[in-house]
């Protein structure tokens, strides 16, 4: 059965500080991945995501991430971080119809 | 794009009361659409998901239920609330044949 573990639950990192964010997933075929983060109180944003063709995606906010098919990662990375980017975030794998959810990253940021 | 507008942003229902969430999408026609829950340090589950008006996939049994009365309206509901059901609700929607899900802002529902 498919399914996606973020392994860490809590991460703090110094604002400046680069981030890397673990995703791995398990699926049969080739995998359509997708990052989402979550404000307090808000709805999910989708962050990138990749479905084939270069390995390393660029998404909104100054975030990418690197699917690395050997590895069944999806880690989403960012060189310097800043306060705003405090906040939830998601792993996801499209399994058939529907999204198929880590049970995500909480992201602090201290100055 | 599509934008998914939920309501409302917060309820707070007694045991036993009713429920019933409302999501409109603007911007597609005829997307899928997809009720999740999201309970603290569990992620998303999955509840309900259409495909097209009258058309429902349960992915859980529970104390809900979810109907697409038309093309860009999903509502859930439930008879009876229980205590268990309080959570975060979020509805999502992708065009038809593409994979990527936009959120709405969520329902916090809190049952007492």
């Amino acid at each position: 059965a498919q399914s996606v573990t973020q392994p860490d639950i809590h991460i703090t990192v110094s604002e400046g500080a680069s981030l890397e964010l673990r995703c791995n997933y398990s699926y049969g075929a080739t995998p359509y991945l997708f990052w989402y983060v979550q404000s307090p109180g808000q709805g999910l944003q989708l962050l990138l995501k990749y479905f084939s063709g270069d390995t390393l995606v660029q998404g909104i906010k100054g975030f990418e991430a690197e699917f690395k098919r050997s590895q069944s990662s999806f880690n989403l990375r960012k060189p310097s971080v800043h306060w705003s980017d405090a906040a939830e975030y998601f792993c996801a794998v499209e399994a058939g119809t529907a999204l198929i959810f880590g049970k995500g990253t909480t992201l602090s940021v201290s100055s | 794009s599509q934008t998914i507008h939920q309501w409302p942003a917060t309820l707070v229902q007694p045991v036993g009361s009713p429920l019933s969430l409302e999501c409109t999408v603007e911007g597609t026609s005829n997307p899928n659409l997809y009720w999740y829950r999201q309970a603290a340090g569990r992620g998303l589950q999955l509840l309900f998901y259409s495909v097209g008006i009258g058309q429902i996939s349960s992915e859980v049994p529970q104390n809900l239920s979810a109907s697409r009365p038309q093309d860009r309206q999903f509502i859930l509901s439930s008879k009876k609330l229980l205590l268990s059901d309080s959570g975060f609700y979020l509805c999502a929607g992708a065009h038809t044949g593409e994979e990527t899900q936009y959120f709405g802002p969520g329902t916090r529902l809190l049952v007492l």
